[in-house]
């Protein structure tokens, strides 16, 4: 089942913070997140894993709330280069299939 | 170091005609995956494999398959195409980590 990520679209400021959520109504074993640029490839930003790991960039930070069933992606200080669209990939298990969601469109604006 | 590519970059399919999209990595990786990317719906994966000769469906496999004949080659065929497959088609690859995949840089195809 499709993780559902909040807000749909934002734009901010450069400098501004952002939050975005990403929510599931299973229990998750793991939270990844990425970014993509228009046009281009997702790329990997960080993964949450049940227990409290966390490995990824080191200018963003992300939550996970094992009891809610929700990641949050903290983006502070945002900076031009952060504009795109961010998606949350959530595992149920330590299989091999990752469901995204729908996506958040993040504009930064000078 | 190429990572992962893909071929072609763009096509235009008439209903009814097929065809089979290539990807490849360089990074020595055992798994692979081809998701569909369409507006508003984020990536939904299609097929995947987790090492030469393996395949599996993913969440909209119909209409598609697989072959992963060599472990840095993982192709995608549409027998008979649609107009509902217009999407943009990515790869992605995976190491034994099994924590950050590797996307190409997609092809885009319009079935008419």
């Amino acid at each position: 089942q499709q993780p559902v990520q909040s807000p749909q679209a934002v734009i901010l400021r450069e400098g501004e913070d952002a939050v975005i959520n990403c929510s599931s109504s299973k229990a998750l074993y793991s939270v990844h997140w990425y970014r993509q640029k228009h046009g281009e490839a997702p790329v990997f930003l960080m993964i949450l894993l049940k227990g409290g790991e966390q490995k990824g960039h080191d200018k963003i930070s992300a939550s996970f709330n094992e009891k809610k069933q929700q990641s949050s992606l903290y983006l502070t200080a945002s900076q031009l280069s952060y504009s795109g669209t961010y998606f949350c990939g959530t595992k149920l298990n330590a299989g091999n299939m990752l469901t995204f969601g729908g996506g958040t469109r993040l504009m930064v604006k000078p | 170091n190429a990572g992962v590519t893909q071929t072609p970059k763009f096509r235009v399919l008439k209903t009814g005609q097929s065809m089979t999209l290539l990807c490849a990595q360089d990074m020595n990786h055992e798994y692979m995956y081809w998701y569909r990317q369409d507006p508003g719906m984020g990536l939904r994966l299609i097929h995947y494999s987790v090492g030469e000769g393996t395949t599996a469906k993913g969440e909209v496999p119909d209409g598609y398959n697989v072959s992963r004949l060599k472990k840095q080659n993982f192709l995608l065929g549409l027998e008979s195409a649609a107009p509902s497959q217009t999407s943009v088609y990515f790869c992605a690859s995976m190491g034994s980590a099994r924590y950050e995949q590797y996307f190409g840089p997609g092809t885009r195809l319009t079935v008419t």
